[in-house]
Formats: C-alpha cells, sequence, structure tokens
C-alpha cells in the first residue's frame, strides 16, 4: 500500500511568487490536513479537508489555501510568498471516520527567496 | 484553545538504557486523543504510541510506553531498550474528540519536540 505521497519535495520560490504543493493520499483516505514545521513557531495547522470540503482552518492569513480533489488528492496554495513563509510543509492523510491515525507524507521542503 | 508542552529540548542516552520523554497538556476538553510522534532526518512523522483520554489503561507498543495521568494533564513517553534507531525528534500531540461522526479529523496541536539522540 502506497504512502501519503507529497510533491514535490524540495522547492525554491522568490519572494512575491506563489507555489503549489501537491499531497497525495493513502488509497482510501478521504481526510487530509495540511501542517507548517518551522524552527521558530514548530508544527502548526493549516486547514484539513474531507470529500473535497475544507472543515477546519488554523490561524494563518488568506494567502494560504487548498482545496481537495474528487480523487481525495489536496493542493495547497501560498501567494505573494513571504520570506516566513520558507518551511517543511507536511500533509497528513486519515481514513475514513474520526480521529484514527494520521499518515504522514515526507513533506515538501519549501525555500523562499 | 489547547496548549502541549514538551520542556526536554534535547535528552541523550546510552544505546539499550531506558529514556522518558516529559508531555504536559492544557485543555478544557474531557473527550480527547494523545499521541507521540517521532520524526526521524528523513523528516517523515511516524506514530509512535496513541492514548485515548477515556481509557485508563497505558497504552503500549513493544518497547515504547505511556504514562497518562489524566488529572494532572501529564503524558509522558518511556523507551525501554533504546536503539540507535530510536535516535529523533519526537512530539507530543493533543487532539480534540470527535465533534461530528464521518467528518473527518479535528487538528492535531503539537508541542515543541525533544530531541532525542542514542548514544552507541
Amino acid at each position: 500500500k502506497a504512502g501519503v505521497t507529497q510533491t514535490p519535495r524540495y522547492l525554491i520560490k522568490t519572494r512575491g511568487q506563489q507555489v503549489t504543493l501537491s499531497c497525495s493520499p493513502i488509497s482510501g483516505h478521504r481526510s487530509v490536513s495540511w501542517y507548517q514545521q518551522t524552527p521558530g513557531q514548530g508544527l502548526q495547522f493549516l486547514f484539513e479537508y474531507f470529500s473535497e470540503t475544507q472543515r477546519n482552518k488554523g490561524n494563518f492569513p488568506g494567502r494560504f489555501s487548498g482545496r481537495q480533489f474528487s480523487n481525495s488528492r489536496s493542493e495547497m496554495n501560498v501567494s505573494t510568498l513571504e520570506l516566513g513563509d520558507s518551511a517543511l510543509y507536511l500533509c497528513a492523510s486519515s481514513s475514513r471516520g474520526v480521529n484514527t491515525e494520521a499518515f504522514f507524507g515526507q513533506g515538501t521542503r519549501l525555500t523562499v527567496v | 484553545a489547547q496548549t502541549v508542552t514538551q520542556s526536554q529540548p534535547e535528552m541523550s542516552v546510552q544505546e539499550a538504557e531506558t529514556v522518558t520523554l516529559s508531555c504536559t497538556y492544557d485543555t478544557s476538553e474531557n473527550n480527547y486523543y494523545l499521541f507521540w510522534y517521532k520524526q526521524p532526518p528523513s523528516r517523515q512523522m511516524i506514530l509512535v504510541i496513541r492514548q485515548e483520554a477515556y481509557k485508563q489503561q497505558n497504552a503500549t507498543e513493544n518497547r515504547f510506553s505511556v504514562n497518562f495521568q489524566k488529572a494532572a494533564k501529564s503524558f509522558s513517553l518511556k523507551i525501554s531498550d533504546s536503539q540507535l534507531g530510536d535516535t529523533a525528534m519526537y512530539f507530543c500531540a493533543f487532539m480534540t474528540g470527535p465533534r461530528r461522526a464521518n467528518f473527518g479529523n479535528e487538528k492535531l496541536t503539537f508541542g515543541t519536540g525533544t530531541r532525542l539522540t542514542i548514544i552507541p
């Protein structure tokens, strides 16, 4: 069974640009959550999607957005990139139901220069 | 709002010894879940162990066990017979209980992590 796949693994962008990160959950999983990990702020919740709908949202500016497709794959987009957006972005997927184990991908390392 | 505190930024222990990582949390919820995640240098977050708050029995997974003290809001992780492969960042995490059935997961709130090094 394939794990959670995040692409790309590494990304370098310039301030002011936008970026799209992709997450393919484990087959059959319908819940996808996104987290930002930085040395200063640690792991922070961005948002969670279930059945193509955003169910939960963290305290991030509107520049951070996401979506989920009918096959449960999810994308997150960051517009007008800032230096502070440099981080490891982790995606986690869970099976149908509530509070089941969250399986994480290896993350996308975003560097904004 | 929930908070999770890990007061040990770094720890090291000799191989085969036992080590305990501390975690405290604050919540007004009565129904919740607690987790320990491991993040090795590969960056992939791996679930080590999970505890449901309504269960009095402490969770155990092979060499990993927890000491869950609900009244004290404490959730420590004990690693027995530590191995070199246990070297990693360990994060304690909290999740509120289900609010709506079949509706996805609530968010995980993480502590700041403990960097554990196993010395050969």
